[in-house]
């Protein structure tokens, strides 16, 4: 079976900075994977996803995240972060078989300082 | 694409009384549907799932019951809530294809 591990409960940025969230994944064979954004009271949004190809995918809000085979990882980025990026982000993996569900990290909360 | 209906968006019910949470999806047939939880702090629990209609998979012995009695309709239910029960309820699908989930945009549930 699948795991998912956010290793950062919470990280604070000032706005302008770089980001890297990391997430970090166990499973015997190639996983698919993906990252997701909840704002206080709301649902999940799909931030981007990896199936196979490009190890290096982009999503939306100008977020990106790198594929690692062989560090078993799939962080994200983003350059310059904005105060409305401030919500929890979600990593999660699924295994190549239909039906099969999704395992969600602990999530990591991302503060922006002004 | 997929569209996730949830309600009511917030309830506050006392300790005992019975639940019933609706999840509805359009633009998709046959999808997984799934429920989850997430208590303050404490990330994202899966209670239960559904391949199918009338297919039910528990995986947490719990309080809260599930049926889906249409192909794009999910109901979470309780007999008598707990205080315990508390939290952000979230409802998601996806369809026959690998692909991630479509989630709803949650019920805050405070029991009383």
């Amino acid at each position: 079976a699948q795991s998912v591990t956010q290793p950062d409960i919470h990280i604070t940025v000032s706005e302008g900075a770089s980001l890297e969230l990391r997430c970090n994944y166990s499973y015997g064979a190639t996983p698919y994977l993906f990252w997701y954004v909840q704002s206080p009271g709301q649902g999940l949004q799909l931030l981007l996803k990896y199936f196979s190809g490009d190890t290096l995918v982009q999503g939306i809000k100008g977020f990106e995240a790198e594929f690692k085979r062989s560090q078993s990882s799939f962080n994200l980025r983003k350059p310059s972060v904005h105060w409305s990026d401030a919500a929890e982000y979600f990593c999660a993996v699924g295994a190549w078989i239909v039906g099969n569900k999704l395992v969600f990290g602990a999530g990591t909360i991302l503060r922006v300082k002004s | 694409s997929q569209t996730i209906h949830q309600w009511p968006a917030t309830l506050v019910q006392p300790v005992g009384s019975p639940l019933s949470l609706e999840c509805t999806v359009e633009g998709t047939s046959n999808p997984n549907l799934y429920w989850y939880r997430q208590a303050a702090g404490r990330g994202l629990q899966l209670l239960f799932y559904s391949v199918g209609i009338g297919q039910i998979s528990s995986e947490v012995p719990q309080n809260l019951s599930a049926s889906r009695p249409q192909d794009r309709q999910f109901i979470l239910s309780s007999k008598k809530l707990l205080l315990s029960d508390s939290g952000f309820y979230l409802c998601a699908s996806r369809g026959q294809t690998l692909g991630g989930y479509t989630f709803g945009s949650g019920t805050r549930l405070t029991v009383v």
